[in-house]
């Protein structure tokens, strides 16, 4: 079954990276994997996705191991203003659905 | 967020009456997906849809049952609402496999 794990809860220091880890060992060859963060109770926001390299963006970077079976979300210069809900998600093979876990609870310290 | 709305918002009905919430795209995108998210639970996947008159089960759909009868509009609908189903109800769209999702802001529906 398709399936992420995510620690629960993390803590960053305001100004420094923010490094959240995910698990998707069972993620086929040719699917994505996808971060979203969810402020309060608003709708999740996505931020970024890859296949196989790294990706970069202005939110965030995304590191995927060579096996590709876990990846790391960095926020290079974390704010207050990232204390949020962050999952990672991919598609379960053959089908449509993407299954989010329960994420990681990110709390930047001022 | 723009291109996607759900309604209402808000809403408190009573257990055993039916209740219908709406998603609403101005995307034209393929996919449409129903989340509900309770507190321990993170995000879990209630039906989903792959086009016109096509959709299919998620990880909890027992209880809802979903229609979509033009590409903007996908319905869920509780056919016999249940306090068990009190919960946060989240839409979102798609244009297929490499992009992300655009979620919609959320109803918050109670079951008394």
């Amino acid at each position: 079954d398709a399936k992420t794990t995510q620690p629960p809860s993390m803590d960053c220091a305001e100004g420094r990276a923010a490094n959240l880890p995910c698990n998707h060992s069972t993620i086929s060859g040719n699917e994505y994997v996808y971060w979203y963060r969810q402020i309060h109770s608003q709708g999740p926001q996505y931020i970024i996705h890859g296949l196989k390299n790294n990706e970069t963006n202005e939110m965030a970077s995304l590191i995927i191991t060579e096996d590709r079976k876990s990846s790391t979300l960095i926020l290079p210069h974390a704010t207050l203003r990232d204390t949020a809900v962050y999952y990672c998600t991919f598609q379960a093979s053959g089908t449509y659905k993407y299954i989010f876990g329960t994420g990681t609870r990110l709390k930047v310290l001022a | 967020d723009a291109g996607i709305t759900q309604s209402p918002r808000h809403k408190v009905t009573e257990t055993g009456t039916p209740v219908t919430l709406r998603c609403h795209q101005t995307e034209n995108h393929r996919y449409m997906y129903w989340y509900r998210q309770d507190p321990g639970h993170g995000l879990r996947l209630i039906h989903y849809s792959y086009g016109v008159k096509d959709t299919d089960k998620g990880e909890v759909s027992d209880g809802y049952s979903v229609s979509r009868s033009k590409t903007e509009d996908f319905l869920l609908t509780l056919e016999s609402a249940t306090s068990s189903q009190t919960s946060v109800y989240f839409c979102a769209i798609s244009p297929g496999t490499g992009f992300g999702y655009t979620f919609g802001s959320g109803t918050r529906l109670t079951i008394v």
